[in-house]
């Protein structure tokens, strides 16, 4: 398997709280994602990074931030967690626009 | 209008069927084109690059029209383990940010 990790794979919090998932990769590529995934939207783009320190929005990003300080840790952080920030959230990484993706296991988030 | 629109089936076959799909696209500057495979509860996997002259890879073969800005996957011989969702994926221009379709769900039937 591509090494790409993410971590929790599970979580369960309440409204108004911040979540902070991780994704970790050891395949030393520059391009990393976040998506998520709800049923009827398929996965949507939530934030990106070319690099580190280098990141830029997707279509969906409001509520969220993140952070890339090494090359193998991407960061999302939901500032004050809505339950409409329930979904699956995936990480992915690339090593270019011609290799498309690898998704990590992806982070089942409830916010109750 | 979606970047990238597909038909969310569920395509219900018997096995041994040959089944195919298509996934239209609204860039024509797009460059770069996959399917991926999804099973139930499972991240995306990548099934295959579609490239410009069409590919195939065993059973399945991938083909493009830039034209009429769409892309299509044939599945010969289908198996039960094929049964899963499939989805399109389209870059944006010349950039590495992909735009993935809602995919197609496809159920084989013994």
């Amino acid at each position: 398997d591509a090494g790409i990790t993410q971590s929790p794979r599970h979580k369960v919090t309440e409204t108004g709280t911040p979540v902070t998932l991780r994704c970790h990769q050891t395949e030393n590529h520059r391009y990393m994602y976040w998506y998520r995934q709800d049923p009827g939207h398929g996965l949507r783009l939530i934030h990106y990074s070319y690099g580190v320190k280098d990141t830029d929005k997707g279509e969906v990003s409001d509520g969220y931030s993140v952070s890339r300080s090494k090359t193998e840790d991407f960061l999302l952080t939901l500032e004050s967690a809505t339950s409409s920030q329930t979904s699956v959230y995936f990480c992915a990484i690339s090593e270019g626009q011609l290799y498309g993706y690898t998704f990590g296991s992806g982070t089942r988030l409830t916010v109750v | 209008r979606k970047e990238v629109e597909q038909d969310p089936g569920p395509f219900n076959v018997p096995e041994g069927a040959t089944v195919a799909f298509n996934c239209t696209y609204s860039n024509s500057a797009s460059q770069s084109f996959f399917w991926y495979r999804q099973d139930c509860r499972k991240e995306p996997k990548l099934l295959m690059s579609v490239y410009s002259s069409g590919n195939e890879d065993g059973r399945f073969t991938a083909q493009l029209n830039r034209a009429s800005q769409y892309i299509s996957l044939l599945i010969r011989d289908s198996k039960l383990s094929d049964s899963a969702t499939y989805l399109c994926v389209v870059n944006k221009n010349n950039f590495n940010k992909f735009y993935f379709g809602s995919g197609t769900k496809l159920n084989v039937k013994p």
